[in-house]
């Protein structure tokens, strides 16, 4: 199994409400990843769990917060966002902090209002 | 840290190589070169790696040049589900971590 799955494919928030995305690998891989892509732009990097710690935080605002409570699974809560906040988000995994190939989801397409 | 440079669209006919260029003259000599692509709606996907010599896999060979300033990837036999943007990346350490810094990247067409 060499999936990274995400949920939900698409989501709609207005800026008052809290939601989560989810991310899941069943491929043992100790590394996981958020990225945010707008619209025509490449991934940027968000956060990097190694060993379900915290390794990266690329200065991102704290009505993003991300959650990983086990190996397989990344969560990234969201909380007063903005509209410029909308976007897909994908996460990766990879076999560790070192390792050079990671794994991408479809993402998650959401959109603030 | 190296930073790469890529053509911003190419053209390529269903059935032929498509070569893509890469320049990273920046790069140093443990850096690696790192070929992803992100096919329309999905997420990026890796191809091929590589640090000086040259590399083949099932889905693309990478030609690095001898002084390491360039890359080609190369697609032997381009079929339509070839389309989508190619990004060229040289891996940067932060934190002891490998962090993936996507530049603009190709876009590739295929045309039949």
């Amino acid at each position: 199994d060499t999936e990274v799955t995400q949920t939900p494919k698409h989501l709609v928030m207005g800026m008052t409400n809290k939601k989560s995305l989810k991310c899941e690998q069943h491929m043992g891989h100790r590394a996981m990843y958020w990225y945010k892509q707008k619209a025509k732009k490449p991934p940027e990097l968000m956060f990097v769990y190694s060993y379900e710690k915290l390794s990266i935080n690329e200065s991102v605002p704290s009505r993003f917060s991300p959650e990983c409570p086990n190996s397989s699974l990344l969560n990234l809560h969201l909380h007063a966002l903005q509209p410029e906040d909308s976007a897909l988000y994908l996460c990766a995994s990879s076999q560790d902090y070192y390792s050079y190939e990671q794994y991408f989801g479809p993402g998650t397409r959401l959109t603030v209002t | 840290d190296a930073k790469t440079t890529q053509p911003p669209s190419m053209d390529c006919a269903e059935g032929r190589a498509a070569n893509l260029p890469c320049n990273h003259s920046t790069i140093s000599g443990n850096e690696y070169v790192y070929w992803y692509r992100q096919i329309h709606s999905q997420g990026p996907q890796y191809i091929i790696h590589g640090l000086k010599n040259n590399e083949t896999n099932e889905m693309a060979s990478l030609i690095i040049t001898e002084d390491r300033k360039s890359s080609t990837l190369i697609l032997p036999h381009a079929t339509l589900r070839d389309t989508a943007v190619y990004y060229c990346i040289v891996p940067r350490i932060v934190q002891g971590a490998q962090k993936l810094v996507f530049g603009q990247g190709t876009r590739l067409t295929i045309n039949p």
